[in-house]
């Protein structure tokens, strides 16, 4: 069975650029994640979503970060503009249902440099 | 307070040795609880699910306190693959919260 999908791997940008991040979920998973991970923490939600319905985007900077998964299926992430602090890993998972117990599958991430 | 809060390490420990991990969390409608493993510069995995009851997966056990709010995790005979740092996740009415993790380095 073929996993969690993300490109690119890695990407360098200046602050104040915009970048995108793809992620493709394991096939029939209805529920996908975003997480930032950055050096030393552990992964933290930006957002969550149920098909293509948001679940919770609580933790997501709105004026900054956008995100969409149009058809239910891929999901893309985008920053306009970046900033010195969104360097990160920012990874992509997904899980059958999200349910309490459901196990949620990883993505390799894609890491985000800002200079 | 953070709402799941781990012991940073690191630990370091030789081939055959018993290590236990430890971790709070601050949420007490907190549903599920999981640890996760961490290779260096791959993405986290699940170890195993944590049940109320305890439960033992080869050489790794899990326990749960739910009236001290307490997840552990207790590797034995430590593999040099064991090298990894663990995750402790918890699921708090459908949204995971990490800790920061605990760094595992085994020695030979």
């Amino acid at each position: 069975e073929a996993g969690v999908a993300q490109s690119p791997r890695y990407k360098i940008i200046e602050k104040r650029q915009s970048v995108a991040f793809w992620c493709n979920p394991i096939s029939g998973h209805a529920t996908l994640y975003w997480y930032q991970q950055i050096l030393g923490q552990g992964p933290k939600l930006l957002i969550q979503f149920q098909n293509n319905g948001v679940v919770d985007d609580s933790q997501l900077p709105k004026d900054r970060f956008s995100a969409e998964r149009l058809k239910g299926v891929d999901s893309t992430l985008k920053i306009q503009p970046a900033k010195l602090e969104d360097s990160a890993v920012y990874l992509c998972a997904s899980s059958l249902n999200g349910g309490a117990l459901d196990t949620q599958y990883f993505g390799p991430g894609t890491r985000l440099t800002v200079l | 307070r953070k709402e799941v809060e781990q012991d940073p390490g690191p630990f370091n420990v030789p081939e055959g040795a018993t290590v236990a991990f430890n971790c709070t969390y601050s949420n007490s409608a907190s549903q599920s609880f999981f640890w996760y493993r961490q290779d260096c510069r791959k993405e986290p995995k699940l170890l195993m699910s944590v049940y109320s009851s305890g439960n033992e997966d080869g050489r790794f056990t899990a326990q749960l306190n739910r009236a001290s709010q307490y997840i552990s995790l207790l590797i034995r005979d430590s593999k040099l693959s064991d090298s990894a740092t663990y995750l402790c996740v918890v699921n708090i009415i459908g949204d995971m919260r990490f800790g920061a993790g605990t760094r595992l380095t085994v020695k030979p």
